[in-house]
């Protein structure tokens, strides 16, 4: 059966610090993993990894994975009160159906 | 770009009764899937249709919960009976194609009492 195990499950931190959240799976046939972001109720796509060592990066956020190992990590830098969210990553495997298996999240709480 | 609807976004039942959900896909979206989320788990893919047919049902208990596509393009949820363990948000999404970027609607909250 497909894993994917995030880490924290939460997080508490101050604004301006970094954070980085950690995701490991263990699948059959990996294609990809992504990151999303879920606040209130619609994740919302942040990044997609297909290759080790290529970090991607959007503003304060950045992501890399390491096929490896089985894992990747998603950075926040200058943290803002509105990061504060569920961080969710989910892989896809290569079949017919793509089928995305998620993670739990990791709930990451900004404070002024 | 309208984005993915839902709905009702709430919806608050006994348990033993019936319940239905709609999405409507973004327009062109081929693909189109059902999530359960309960409390602090992250989404679980309940059915994943490409256009009217259904590509993944593997984890849709089959005995109470159904899905249908009949156009290729809006879609319906239905759990009949419903159970205490139902209670989730249901989130459908949509994409292009499969394997393709995923956007989700902003959910229907159902609570089983």
């Amino acid at each position: 059966e497909d894993k994917v195990v995030q880490s924290p499950l939460s997080l508490v931190v101050h604004e301006g610090d970094t954070v980085t959240l950690n995701c490991s799976y263990e699948v059959t046939n990996f294609r990809s993993l992504l990151w999303y972001k879920q606040e209130k109720k619609a994740p919302t796509f942040l990044f997609m990894l297909t290759s080790s060592g290529i970090e991607k990066k959007s503003g304060r956020l950045s992501s890399i994975l390491d096929k490896k190992e089985l894992f990747s990590i998603l950075n926040i830098t200058a943290t803002q009160t509105g990061d504060s969210a569920v961080y969710l990553c989910a892989v896809e495997v290569n079949t017919n159906a793509g089928k995305s298996t998620f993670g739990d999240g990791t709930t990451l709480t900004v404070k002024p | 770009e309208a984005g993915v609807a839902q709905s009702p976004r709430y919806k608050i039942i006994e348990k033993r009764q019936s319940v239905a959900f709609w999405c409507n896909p973004i327009s062109g979206h081929a693909t189109l899937y059902w999530y359960q989320q309960i409390l602090g788990q992250g989404p679980k893919l309940l059915i994943q249709f490409q256009n009217n047919g259904v590509v993944d049902d593997s984890q849709l208990p089959k005995d109470r919960f159904s899905a249908e596509r009949l156009k290729g393009v809006d879609s319906t949820l239905k759990i009949q009976p419903a159970k205490l363990e139902d209670s989730a948000v249901y989130l459908c999404a949509s994409s292009p194609g499969v394997l393709e970027t995923q956007y989700f609607g902003p959910g229907t909250r159902l609570l089983v009492l």
